[in-house]
């Protein structure tokens, strides 16, 4: 079975540094790893997705992972967090290559401060 | 969102009630899911339908919830009789077979 562990429930950095959040992931087969996020008052929006082709992922809005197979990580970054980046992120991982049947970590909420 | 309607966005209902949660997918599809988030449980999966039909329940927490999916531009998630600890966000996502998921914005259900 699949599963991720986001370590760190809650993260605060300022405006302008740089944004890590952290990602683990169990998988008994080559995994799928996804980062959503999520504003206030709405649903899940796909953020990037690993699908073996490149261990580095860029995404919307800045955001890039990578894939560390040694590390068991997919690991979130932005190099320079904005104010408009506050918000939770989730980590999810799949077997399935089309990423519709995922297994979701807990969420770590990014706090942006001025 | 703009291929997933939930309604509606806030539910208050007293316990005892039954409850029912709506979406409407607006682009093409072939899997709908029903998740739960709350704070100390985070996402569940509650159900999901393939072609409108259900293909694991196995995610439902009790026999108080029920989900339909009559035709591929709707489906429902019941709840009856509600419980105070039903209270949590529903979330409606779609996907094709290819996916990724795209979620609507959610009901936020709140049981008295």
């Amino acid at each position: 079975a699949q599963s991720v562990t986001q370590l760190g429930s809650h993260v605060s950095v300022s405006e302008g540094a740089l944004v890590l959040l952290r990602c683990n992931y169990s998988s008994s087969v080559p995994p799928y790893l996804f980062w959503y996020v999520q504003y206030p008052n709405q649903g899940l929006q796909l953020l990037l997705k690993y699908t073996s082709a490149a261990t580095l992922v860029k995404g919307i809005n800045g955001f890039e992972a990578e894939f560390k197979k040694s590390e068991t990580s997919f690991h979130l970054t932005k190099p320079s967090a904005h104010m408009s980046d506050a918000a939770e992120y989730f980590c999810a991982v799949t077997k399935n290559n089309a990423g519709n049947m995922l297994t979701f970590g807990g969420g770590t909420r990014l706090m942006v401060k001025p | 969102d703009a291929g997933v309607i939930q309604s509606p966005r806030h539910e208050v209902t007293e316990m005892g009630q039954e409850v029912t949660l709506r979406c409407k997918p607006i682009s093409g599809h072939d899997y709908l899911f029903w998740y739960r988030q709350t704070m100390m449980r985070g996402l569940e999966l509650l159900i999901y339908f393939n072609n409108n039909v259900p293909i694991d329940d196995s995610g439902m927490p009790e026999d108080r919830f029920s989900a339909k999916m009559p035709n591929a531009s709707f489906s429902t998630l019941k709840i009856q009789p509600s419980e105070p600890r039903d209270s949590a966000v529903y979330f409606c996502a779609i996907s094709s077979r290819l996916g990724p998921l795209h979620f609507g914005n959610g009901t936020r259900l709140t049981v008295t």
